[in-house]
């Protein structure tokens, strides 16, 4: 199993342009989650589906963000016009949960580095 | 609603010290509980898990308990190295969805 996997590692880009992460959770994962980490915040969740349906994106900061599911094995979140503020790592995790019992964890991906400039 | 008070940091050891992390939890039901670490520049990595009161979660040397009277799950090791410096995140999940701690971060000298 290769785990989740994400690209780009690292995306360096200028405001105002668009910024498509990419994210292939596990096989079977019926949950995807995206996180967004900085220094000052500390790890934020933005949204997360369950069977490819987006159930919580609260988290979202503002409409200039965006997340899709379209099949079980991929997730794009998309951030239109991008803004240095913006700048940070974005995790994807993915998991399995037993309804009505225990949870046994999220394996996330190795991140995406943002950098807005 | 559920949330996750752990250790504030940092916190630094010399090598071969006692680790105690405290963590506690508010959560509705009978959640499960994680310690997740991360070392600089990955992932969150899951350190070890348990799913019901009383229950012991061990890796790598590391263990924690789940403790549903005192609503507590603190991260022990008996002998830290330095390979051990990353922040570590205590975590409880309920109905799918996870609500972590804000990380603790170790450092390990030698």
């Amino acid at each position: 199993d290769a785990g989740v996997i994400q690209s780009p590692r690292h995306e360096v880009t200028e405001m105002g342009q668009e910024v498509t992460l990419r994210c292939k959770p596990i096989s079977g994962h019926d949950y995807l989650f995206w996180y967004r980490q900085t220094m000052m915040r500390g790890l934020e969740l933005l949204i997360y589906f369950n069977n490819n349906v987006p159930i919580d994106d609260s988290g979202m900061p503002e409409d200039r963000f965006s997340a899709k599911m379209p099949n079980a094995s991929f997730s794009t979140l998309k951030i239109q016009p991008s803004e240095p503020r913006d700048s940070a790592v974005y995790f994807c995790a993915s998991s399995f949960h037993y309804t009505g019992r225990a949870n046994y964890g999220y394996t996330f991906g190795s991140g995406t580095r943002l950098t807005v400039v | 609603g559920n949330s996750v008070t752990q250790m504030e940091g940092p916190v630094t050891l010399s090598e071969e010290a006692f680790l105690t992390i405290n963590c506690t939890y508010t959560a509705t039901g009978y959640p499960s509980l994680f310690w997740y670490v991360q070392y600089p520049g990955e992932g969150l990595q899951l350190l070890l898990k348990a799913t019901k009161a009383d229950d012991k979660g061990s890796n790598k040397g590391f263990e924690a308990t789940y403790r549903k009277e005192t609503t507590s799950f603190h991260l022990e090791k008996g002998s830290v190295q330095v390979s051990d410096s990353a922040v570590y995140f205590c975590a409880l999940n309920n109905a799918g969805k996870s609500t972590f701690g804000d990380g603790t971060t170790l450092t390990v000298k030698p």
